[in-house]
């Protein structure tokens, strides 16, 4: 069976640091990859999504960034962190773009 | 761009009434499917409807999509105390990312 991995489940960043977010797919190959944030009781927003090893494609226009060095990783990146950036990040797989999403169980960032 | 409006945006019921929300898209869809997040967990896929007009039913919920493929409607029959959360929708349309719509948070007294 498949399995979605992320960590860290919670960070609390300072404001101007860096950061890294990891996500990792089991029991599947070339999946489409995909992250989102979720502001406090609010939707979700796709960041990035992947559909294949080194193939990034953006939503948002922002200080965030993403990688995708193996077939079953994920990075989310920033070299710099905003107060705006608080919130509940999640990233989720599929095995094709009108098949049914998996997601993570999130990492949670506040940045202070 | 592609739009997928969820209404109502909040919903309070007492336990044993029946909860609806409802999903619109200003686009044909190809296919639409449901999520539900737990307060505090991440969102679960509940189900997808391709087909015009099709409903699906998963226990005491009831699934639509319309014949126009632009809505589509979540119903709960006699909520419970573990109906509670937030239920999204998410439109697909053809050679385009998953659309989600803002949701709608369903909350049960008992």
């Amino acid at each position: 069976s498949q399995t979605i991995h992320q960590w860290p489940a919670t960070l609390v960043q300072p404001v101007g640091s860096p950061l890294s977010l990891e996500c990792t797919v089991e029991g599947t190959s070339n999946p489409n990859l995909y992250w989102y944030r979720q502001a406090a009781g609010r939707g979700l927003q796709l960041l990035f999504y992947s559909v294949g090893i080194g193939q990034i494609s953006s939503e948002v226009p922002q200080n965030l960034s993403a990688s995708r060095p193996q077939d079953r990783q994920f990075i989310l990146s920033s070299k710099k962190l905003l107060l705006s950036d608080s919130g509940f990040y999640l990233c989720a797989w599929t095995r094709g773009t009108s098949y049914e999403q998996y997601f993570g169980p999130g990492t949670r960032l506040t940045v202070t | 761009g592609q739009q997928v409006m969820q209404i109502p945006q909040y919903q309070h019921v007492q336990e044993g009434e029946d909860f609806t929300t409802y999903c619109n898209s200003s686009t044909t869809l190809s296919n639409i499917q449901w999520y539900k997040q737990r307060p505090g967990g991440h969102p679960v896929f509940l189900i997808q409807l391709v087909k015009s007009g099709e409903v699906k039913k998963q226990k005491r919920l009831t699934f639509q999509f319309g014949e126009a493929k632009k809505n589509s409607s979540l119903h709960i029959t006699a909520t419970q105390t573990t109906d509670v959360g937030t239920y999204f929708c998410a439109g697909h349309q053809a050679g385009t990312a998953l659309i989600f719509g803002k949701g709608t948070t369903l909350s049960v007294s008992s």
